[in-house]
């Protein structure tokens, strides 16, 4: 079984300040990590994903995330928020094994304020 | 190459009636995930369809609820005898391949049941 926990519901941040938005997973084989944005009334965007390669990986608009294996996490940073980043954020779990179905975490919303 | 299109992009159908909800992967992929998001909730997976099979549907509510992806058009959900309680928006993903993590989401079908 996988699972995923998202720590907070909600991060604010001024805008130019570093982004910082906590994930921690569970699964029972070697993981594929995701994170989503979801910008309000849209459909999901994916930002960047883990899949067993380099542990920092690097995505779109700037973010990137570190698979730690030994603490189980897969945290999304960026070092300069934008407005446009205002959104809610999914991290991701996928089992490889066989085919994938993807579990979400409950979210973050990402709040930025001038 | 357009994404994943979905339709209605919002439906309102009140209790008893039913609800169809379509998918239109893109294009050269066989392979739909339909997932649910309820208000304050992350993405829950529902069914995973291959052309003419459902390969797995744990996610799947055991009554009022099918789904199908014929052979030829696009992918059905739907619901029968809706409920107050299955307000939601519901995404449907495709992929190329069973063994590909990355699922690319189509924008949602926000269903309200008054």
């Amino acid at each position: 079984a996988q699972s995923v926990t998202q720590l907070d519901s909600h991060v604010s941040v001024s805008e130019g300040t570093p982004v910082l938005l906590r994930c921690n997973y569970s699964s029972s084989y070697s993981p594929s990590l995701f994170w989503y944005v979801q910008h309000p009334n849209k459909g999901l965007q994916l930002l960047l994903k883990y899949t067993s390669a380099a542990t920092l990986v690097k995505g779109i608009n700037g973010f990137e995330a570190e698979f730690k294996k030994s603490e189980t996490s897969f945290h999304l940073t960026k070092p300069s928020a934008h407005m446009s980043d205002a959104a809610e954020y999914f991290c991701v779990v996928s089992d490889n094994g066989g085919y994938s179905t993807l579990t979400f975490g409950k979210g973050t919303m990402l709040l930025v304020s001038p | 190459n357009a994404g994943v299109m979905q339709n209605p992009r919002h439906l309102v159908r009140r209790r008893g009636q039913e609800a169809r909800l379509r998918c239109s992967p893109m294009k050269g992929h066989s392979h739909v995930y339909w997932y649910r998001q309820l208000p304050e909730e992350g993405l829950k997976f529902m069914v995973y369809l291959q052309k003419e099979n459902i390969i797995d549907e744990s996610g799947m509510p055991k009554e009022r609820f099918s789904a199908e992806f014929p052979k030829e058009g696009p992918s059905i959900l739907r619901i029968q005898q809706v409920v107050r309680g299955d307000s939601a928006a519901y995404f449907c993903a495709s992929s190329p391949h069973p063994d590909s993590y990355e699922q690319y989401f189509g924008p949602g079908t926000r269903l309200t049941v008054t």
